[in-house]
């Protein structure tokens, strides 16, 4: 079980808006910075979101995140094809564990 | 062209031990925190360890502590991840990422190299 939650699965037909959640606690999100990665099938994480909002050059603007207490969500606009992906959102921790994953939600684009 | 490459992967005996490398190549290796991050297969993405720029501090996920070690090589511009004791439960896709974002994001990854762990 991961120390960050997110739900399993998600899904949207094209140019709708998709947000997924990311739940943690006082020890991680409620006090550290939140990141998103983008998985696709075969292929290594990339970074999608950092510090909570800001996105990596090159990511299109379709993509924004954002953080409220403990938790963070990751909202797509304009839903494409091409977004089917696995998402992970992670946050630093001040356990033992220095950095934390969500479980991962899979997006299918209907 | 910025990248990382990992090797090192293969099958292995429970007990066993196995070390993983990471070619860094496109940027200033000795600048970065890295760090190796693992996905076993049909599962999530779980942090495994990290390595500060000049290998000073080091950390560790629990399940890992006290077998796994971190080290880097900056004149070789390389990173790995000595894996000592395996268990069956280590088996995965073992990514090293670099930690090039504000709080802890990893910017950069690798594209993994397989651990498993099997009799």
């Amino acid at each position: 079980q991961s120390v960050l939650t997110q739900p399993p699965s998600a899904s949207g037909t094209p140019g709708q808006r998709v947000s997924i959640s990311c739940s943690g606690t006082t020890s991680n999100i409620g006090s550290s910075a939140v990141s998103w990665y983008q998985q696709l099938p075969g292929t290594a994480p990339k970074l999608l979101i950092y510090n909570n909002n800001q996105r990596p050059s090159g990511v299109p603007d379709r993509f924004s995140g954002s953080k409220s207490g403990n938790t963070a969500s990751l909202t797509i606009s304009g839903l494409q094809a091409e977004d089917e992906a696995d998402y992970y959102c992670s946050s630093y921790t001040s356990r033992t564990t220095l950095l934390v994953f969500g479980g991962g939600t899979e997006l299918t684009v209907l | 062209e910025v990248q990382l490459v990992e090797s090192g992967g293969g099958l292995v005996q429970p007990g066993g031990s196995l070390r993983l490398s990471c070619a860094a190549s496109g940027f200033t290796f000795s600048n970065y925190w890295m760090s190796w991050v693992r996905q076993a297969p049909g599962k999530g993405l779980e942090w495994v360890a990290n390595i500060k720029q000049d290998g000073s501090d080091k950390y560790y996920v629990d399940s890992v502590r006290g077998r796994f070690t971190v080290s880097r090589d900056n004149a070789r511009n390389s990173l790995y991840l000595q894996m000592n004791i395996l268990r069956a439960e280590d088996t995965a896709v073992y990514y090293c990422a670099r930690e090039g974002g504000a709080g802890y994001s990893l910017d950069l990854w690798g594209q993994g190299t397989l651990v498993a762990v099997s009799s």
